[in-house]
């Protein structure tokens, strides 16, 4: 099925460790987003990219890093992780966003 | 910089009955595009229903419509003869127009709504 696929789902992770998550979508997007969800901020934005081998600053940067080698996949990393980090991280892409995005199913990170 | 409010943490209605989720917003751009996202309890983002802010017509999808005043920056969601379906958290959404805007979407809070048999 066409769409937005993340991996992992869940994960725990230790205080200090690293991960990545990865985002995979099929529909030929130019666009894609990471996105952080927690408790009554809503959905903020923490990286994105405009094209293969473009990245850019959300409003939430910091602690992660992104890469766009392929225009089909755009990853998420964290290279040593917080407590402050546990959330649940949104993908999602787009052919031009006035028409909206494609949303993955979600990551739920916790960090202990 | 824009941002979005969601002034109902939560909302609850009857099977059926009509209910109103209210969104305003804050920018000085002139031309946009605003958004309803659907996260029901499997957590999936699904959009509900686009509105340009050129456009004054407001915008209408199956039992779904939006009030739009564009002067009081105001952008609800009526949602009518609702169904147990429509339980989920709904987030209002603010996209600026044009290419450098790179499609980047700022949320509100969200509102959670359920929808009572």
């Amino acid at each position: 099925n066409a769409g937005v696929t993340q991996t992992p789902k869940f994960r725990v992770l230790k205080t200090g460790q690293s991960m990545t998550l990865l985002c995979a979508q099929d529909m030929n997007h130019e666009y894609m987003y990471w996105y952080r969800q927690d408790p009554g901020m809503g959905l903020r934005l923490i990286h994105y990219s405009v094209g293969e081998g473009t990245t850019a600053k959300g409003e939430v940067p910091d602690g992660y890093n992104v890469s766009r080698l392929k225009k089909q996949n755009f990853l998420l990393g964290l290279e040593s992780a917080a407590p402050s980090q546990t959330s649940v991280y949104f993908c999602a892409s787009s052919y031009s966003g006035g028409y909206g995005y494609t949303f993955g199913s979600g990551t739920r990170l916790t960090v202990v | 910089a824009q941002t979005v409010t969601q002034s109902q943490p939560e909302m609850s209605v009857q099977e059926a009955e009509t209910v109103t989720l209210s969104c305003t917003y804050d920018t000085s751009e002139n031309n946009y595009y605003l958004f309803w996202y659907k996260q029901p309890p499997s957590r999936q983002m699904i959009l509900v229903i686009r509105q340009e802010a050129y456009k004054q017509q407001n915008a209408t999808e199956n039992r779904f419509s939006v009030n739009f005043q564009k002067a009081a920056k105001s952008f609800s969601l009526k949602i009518s003869d609702s169904q147990l379906g429509d339980t989920a958290m709904y987030f209002c959404a603010f996209m600026k127009a044009g290419g450098t805007s790179y499609g980047k979407l700022t949320f509100g809070q969200g509102t959670i709504l359920t929808v009572h048999p």
